[in-house]
């Protein structure tokens, strides 16, 4: 089964540092890989996603993420954070061939100190 | 308009009621999941339906029942509500393998 693992709680950065949220994952073949955002009170909001091609992905709010199939990884990056940015951010793993369950990391929050 | 819609936002109930939580997609999405959110953040799934059809039925008390009369909607119902029952609970809905889910905002269950 499919599993995604978050291994820092908490990130702090400076803002205007860059900022890096660390996701592994482990399943069976290749996988669909996502993130996601959620801000106090509100649900997860899409990100980004990989699925296939270029290893460096781009998304929503100048976040982008990067593929390592060798070694598992997805980690989320922003070059300059935003005191906005503060929020839990959740890593998330599909096969690409069975149900269309997504697994879930634990979450990471992420906090931008003014 | 709102793609997943969740009602109620807030639900504040006794324990031993029957409370229900209604979840609609105007996205034409085929699978529909609940997922709860604890108090810890961890997003554990439930229950998914795709077309109407139970496929994800993840190990939860049966006290929770969900039920799907078509494939823009799934309910979630639950029995007996337990102090444990406390959460956000999360619709979803998404199509295909390669597109992730639309959730919506949570209904926050408070069992007292």
């Amino acid at each position: 089964a499919q599993s995604v693992a978050q291994p820092e709680d908490q990130v702090n950065v400076a803002e205007g540092n860059p900022l890096t949220v660390k996701c592994t994952y482990s399943v069976s073949g290749n996988p669909y890989l996502f993130w996601y955002v959620q801000y106090p009170n509100r649900g997860l909001q899409f990100l980004l996603k990989y699925i296939t091609g270029d290893n460096l992905v781009k998304g929503s709010y100048g976040f982008e993420a990067e593929f390592n199939k060798s070694q598992t990884s997805f980690h989320l990056k922003k070059p300059s954070a935003l005191v906005s940015d503060s929020a839990l951010y959740f890593c998330a793993v599909r096969e690409r061939y069975g149900n269309n369950r997504l697994a879930f990391g634990k979450g990471n929050q992420v906090v931008v100190i003014p | 308009d709102t793609a997943v819609s969740q009602t109620p936002k807030y639900l504040v109930t006794q324990m031993g009621n029957d409370k229900s939580i209604k979840c609609e997609q105007n996205l034409g999405h085929d699978t529909m999941y609940w997922y709860k959110q604890d108090s810890k953040k961890f997003l554990k799934i439930m229950f998914s339906y795709n077309n109407k059809e139970l496929i994800i039925n993840e190990t939860v008390p049966n006290r929770f029942s969900p039920k799907s009369p078509d494939k823009a909607h799934l309910n979630l119902h639950i029995n007996s509500l337990e102090l444990g029952d406390s959460a956000v609970y999360f619709c979803a809905s998404s199509q295909g393998q390669r597109e992730g889910y639309t959730f919506g905002s949570g209904t926050r269950l408070t069992v007292v």
